[in-house]
């Protein structure tokens, strides 16, 4: 049971280049969402989603998109990478709302 | 607008002793509470998960508590190593913006001296 993964673990990107971030679970969660770790301002959210087909932002979307086109991915876009984009990138995943959350290893993205 | 804060920020201590670390939030419409640990450059791992309707949990030499009426949690470590010694994040289960999302604290840096 792997849980939450994400792909890929490093990336370094170039300003006005593009990526997506995978994130993948096994255990048929409902719930799916993005953050981004930066030193002294904890995890914020960017987007989340409710279930298959859905997506909705969080605190922090703007730069991002997002698309859950299978109920097992959910994936991060970065249309054009600036440097202010420069995180630690967290998945997590949970059954409902109201339960645990799970979390992947994380994705360092370094744009320069 | 929830907001969750930890202190202290940052917390040293010697080998073998109890030690709390603390969390508040603003808001007590909370559905739920989550304690992780985080170990430098790795993911979070989940310690224990409180419902709105508990007053507290236990795993191991660990014991999470929460009084909603006040906006605290608390994270109870007993006898504590070095092994310990990592970030803990709380994070809590809001619903203020009608749907279920998790909103974090900026964690306690642990460390725990031998």
């Amino acid at each position: 049971n792997a849980g939450v993964t994400q792909t890929p673990k490093f990336r370094v990107l170039k300003t006005g280049q593009s990526m997506t971030l995978l994130c993948a679970q096994d255990m048929n969660h409902e719930y799916m969402y993005w953050y981004r770790q930066d030193p002294g301002m904890g995890l914020r959210l960017i987007h989340y989603s409710v279930g298959e087909g859905t997506t909705a932002k969080g605190e922090v979307p703007d730069g991002y998109n997002v698309s859950r086109l299978k109920k097992q991915n959910f994936l991060l876009g970065l249309e054009s990478a600036a440097p202010s984009q420069t995180s630690v990138y967290f998945c997590a995943s949970s059954y409902q709302g109201k339960t645990e959350a799970f979390f992947g290893q994380g994705t360092r993205l370094t744009v320069v | 607008k929830q907001e969750v804060t930890q202190i202290p920020a940052a917390l040293s201590v010697p080998e073998g002793e109890n030690l709390v670390l603390n969390c508040s939030f603003t808001d007590s419409a909370i559905y739920n509470l989550q304690w992780f640990r985080q170990d430098p450059g790795k993911g979070l791992t989940s310690l224990l998960l409180i419902q709105s309707s508990q007053r507290e949990q236990t795993s191991g030499r660990l014991n999470a508590s929460l009084d909603k009426s006040s906006g605290r949690s608390t994270l109870y470590i007993a006898a504590s190593q070095p092994g310990d010694s990592a970030t803990y994040l709380c994070a809590v289960g809001d619903t203020t913006s009608g749907t279920y999302k998790y909103i974090f604290g900026t964690g306690t840096r642990l460390k725990v001296l031998a």
